[in-house]
């Protein structure tokens, strides 16, 4: 157990739709991270938030927002939904900023798998 | 744009023997380097991780080798077991920045 809880765990929704998967970081870690998985892909870096403010952008599409509230628990917020955006949506929390004076370690939740018909 | 290259899907080795997974970057400014575990229907776990000053990690039968000339990444598990089986991430990371790249994965198969 990472410390890091994300749901749902699963969710089938229809093309047009907006799902919102939720994060609660463990307890302590400032930082939080979504990641995207497509089948056979690696992870994709969306976008990454620390103490409540954005900090890093990936490659995040624009019908996709986050945000990450003051008691540090995120939501991804993914709208106008298409089949592609089918994926496994991973959540990892840090308790500051990785590099050589820290960890790096990145804690993930379990993920949410978004299937889009 | 793929930073973080992993070039082999799978790998299988005999248990016992040494499982050697490589990495490729390309950009010159990454100075944190890690390796992530994923078994299915989990998310990934942090293995082992190497800072860009240093050339070699060691953690029990986990083994970081950093090649900044060739910007090469390699873990080696000695010895190997049928528990190791797992898709192995390298992540790459610009700690200014604080971005952390990932390479696709590669699927390890330890038989018994």
């Amino acid at each position: 157990d990472s410390g890091v809880t994300q749901t749902p765990k699963h969710l089938i929704t229809a093309t047009g739709q907006r799902v919102t998967l939720r994060c609660s970081p463990r307890s302590g870690d400032l930082s939080v991270y979504w990641y995207q998985q497509s089948l056979d892909q690696g992870l994709q870096f969306l976008i990454q938030y620390y103490n409540g403010e954005e900090r890093a952008k990936g490659n995040i599409l624009e019908r996709f927002s986050a945000q990450q509230f003051p008691d540090l628990h995120s939501e991804l917020n993914l709208s106008s939904l298409e089949l592609g955006d089918s994926a496994l949506y991973f959540c990892a929390s840090s308790e500051g900023i990785a590099g050589p004076w820290g960890t790096g370690e990145l804690f993930f939740g379990e993920g949410s798998r978004l299937t889009v018909l | 744009d793929q930073q973080v290259k992993q070039n082999s899907p799978s790998l299988s080795v005999q248990e016992g023997r040494i499982s050697i997974l490589n990495c490729d970057y390309t950009n010159s400014m990454f100075d944190y380097f890690l390796w992530y575990k994923k078994y299915p229907a989990e998310g990934p776990t942090f293995l082992i991780s190497i800072s860009s000053i240093k050339d070699k990690n060691e953690d029990g039968r986990f083994t970081v080798f950093l090649n900044k000339s060739a910007k090469h990444l390699s873990l080696h598990i000695v010895p190997s077991q049928p528990g190791d089986s797992a898709v192995y991430f390298c992540a790459a990371v610009v700690s200014y920045f604080n971005k952390f790249y990932f390479g696709s994965g590669t699927k390890l198969n330890v038989k018994p």
